[in-house]
């Protein structure tokens, strides 16, 4: 059961837009709308940003945007901020006995 | 409102034996899954297993299969990870997580484990 592949790091300048990517399989990203993303600062803890593909939970800024097309996954970050400087995790419920996979995780720096 | 409360930072030696605990708070217990995850320093986040408070249905992640128990005492709403052998390899921050149907929707504060001669 491999963990889902995301680019080691992205950067971009204030004002910008990126995108984060994560590929898995026909076991997880591809077979369900149950990809989920999550915003992790330095010694805190990962924070929920998007579920079941699109949906933002309460709180969390709309220029952080989910989508899919087959078995990649993407997060867009919108309007960069310094404060979204943190790494980025992708996750997705899996056909597995184990239920659930994490991606490799994104370092997103902003210039 | 919904928690994860963690037990404390731990220092071992390899060899010993460690049990750390995740209680929640706020919610119906027994119909969430609570999964552990681990995090080695400067490292991503990895799914160890999860367990079902409601039947104590357990679940490990295959690298992590045999090398640590993940149990569960609903009675008092807590979840337990523990190793009966540490390695200096076990090293890292273990997070407790609540599965709301198919994301992570809660997180415990996180539980630093050393393992050092």
């Amino acid at each position: 059961q491999s963990a889902l592949t995301q680019p080691a790091s992205v950067s971009g300048s204030p004002g910008q837009s990126i995108t984060i990517s994560c590929t898995g399989t026909s076991s997880d990203v591809g077979r369900y709308e149950y990809v989920s993303w999550y915003q992790q600062h330095p010694g805190k803890a990962p924070k929920l940003i998007i579920y079941e593909v699109t949906h933002r939970p309460s709180g969390v800024s709309n220029r952080f945007s989910g989508s899919k097309s087959g078995n990649t996954a993407s997060l867009a970050i919108s309007g960069l901020q310094s404060e979204d400087e943190a790494d980025y995790y992708c996750g997705s419920y899996t056909i597995n006995t184990t239920l659930f996979v994490f991606g490799t995780g994104t370092n997103v720096a902003v210039l | 409102e919904v928690q994860l409360v963690q037990s404390g930072a731990e220092v071992k030696k390899p060899g010993e034996s460690l049990r750390i605990s995740c209680k929640g708070s706020g919610y119906n217990f027994g119909i969430y899954w609570i999964g552990w995850v681990r995090q080695k320093p400067g490292k991503g986040l990895e799914w160890m297993g999860v367990i079902y408070p409601g039947d104590s249905d357990t679940r490990y992640s295959p690298s992590f299969q045999g090398q640590v128990v993940i149990s569960v005492d609903k009675s008092v709403n807590t979840a337990a990870l523990q190793w009966s052998s540490l390695k200096a390899s076990d090293t890292a921050i273990y997070y407790c997580a609540r599965l709301r149907d198919h994301e992570i929707d809660y997180w415990g504060q996180g539980t630093l484990v050393t393992v050092s001669s």
